[in-house]
């Protein structure tokens, strides 16, 4: 059973636009949520993240969204580049828990 | 720094046949991980060490074993591999909560391509 959804395998937008990648979580334990950045044939990277205490964080080009009623989590990125373009996981724990528990990912394209 | 060490790069199996992932980290964390990467799939925890001494199944443990050698090391090994386990497999190591670790960030390796014809 999937705790974490990623429901757009993919996303194009074009350069200089916003780009919004959607995630939703079905455990209501979760307390903490993570965006990672992967590059083909490299490991996944952290980007930003945000607890459960709070509905945004911002990061330069990067905000984090979450709206705990809809168990619903969004990153916006403004404006987009190309060098933006990789797959995007959204990623949640337990209160309490190390593990984390990925979300099945969002493959970003930015066109010039 | 090196970070996260992951070897080998690229291994191609036969059925059967057994192999061992190998796994270092140099940031001195206390808990590692192993994923495993599918199309579609996401990222799925295969076991996970909290700390020196202990390991966990995860989500997809079945047909994996690991060993934490100590807390530098931690590695996945296939006793009888099969074409189900044809995957990228990723380590990963972080702190302790509370430890300066709030967010749960975990470092990754760069992946391990596994084809098991």
């Amino acid at each position: 059973d999937q705790q974490v959804k990623q429901n757009s395998p993919s996303l194009s937008v074009q350069e200089g636009r916003i780009s919004i990648l959607n995630c939703d979580y079905t455990n209501s334990m979760f307390d903490y949520f993570l965006w990672y950045k992967k590059y083909p044939a490299e490991g996944p990277t952290f980007l930003i993240s945000i607890s459960s205490i709070k509905d945004k964080n911002e990061d330069g080009r990067f905000t984090v969204f979450l709206n705990k009623s809809a168990k619903h989590l969004s990153l916006h990125i403004v404006p987009s580049q190309p060098g933006d373009s990789a797959v995007y996981f959204c990623a949640a724990r337990n209160t309490g828990f190390q593990k984390l528990v990925f979300g099945t990912g969002t493959r970003l394209l930015v066109s010039p | 720094n090196a970070g996260v060490t992951q070897t080998p790069k690229f291994q191609v199996l036969k059925t059967g046949q057994s192999m061992t992932l190998q796994c270092a980290q140099d940031m001195n964390h206390n808990s590692m991980y192993w994923y495993r990467q599918d199309p579609g799939m996401g990222l799925r925890l295969i076991y996970y060490s909290a700390s020196e001494g202990t390991t966990d199944k995860g989500e997809v443990p079945n047909g994996y074993n690991v060993s934490r050698l100590n807390k530098r090391e931690f590695s996945l090994r296939l006793e009888s591999a099969a074409p189900s386990q044809t995957s990228v497999y990723f380590c990963a190591s972080s702190g302790l909560l509370g430890d300066n670790w709030v967010t749960g960030e975990l470092f990754f390796g760069e992946g391990s391509r596994l084809t098991v014809l």
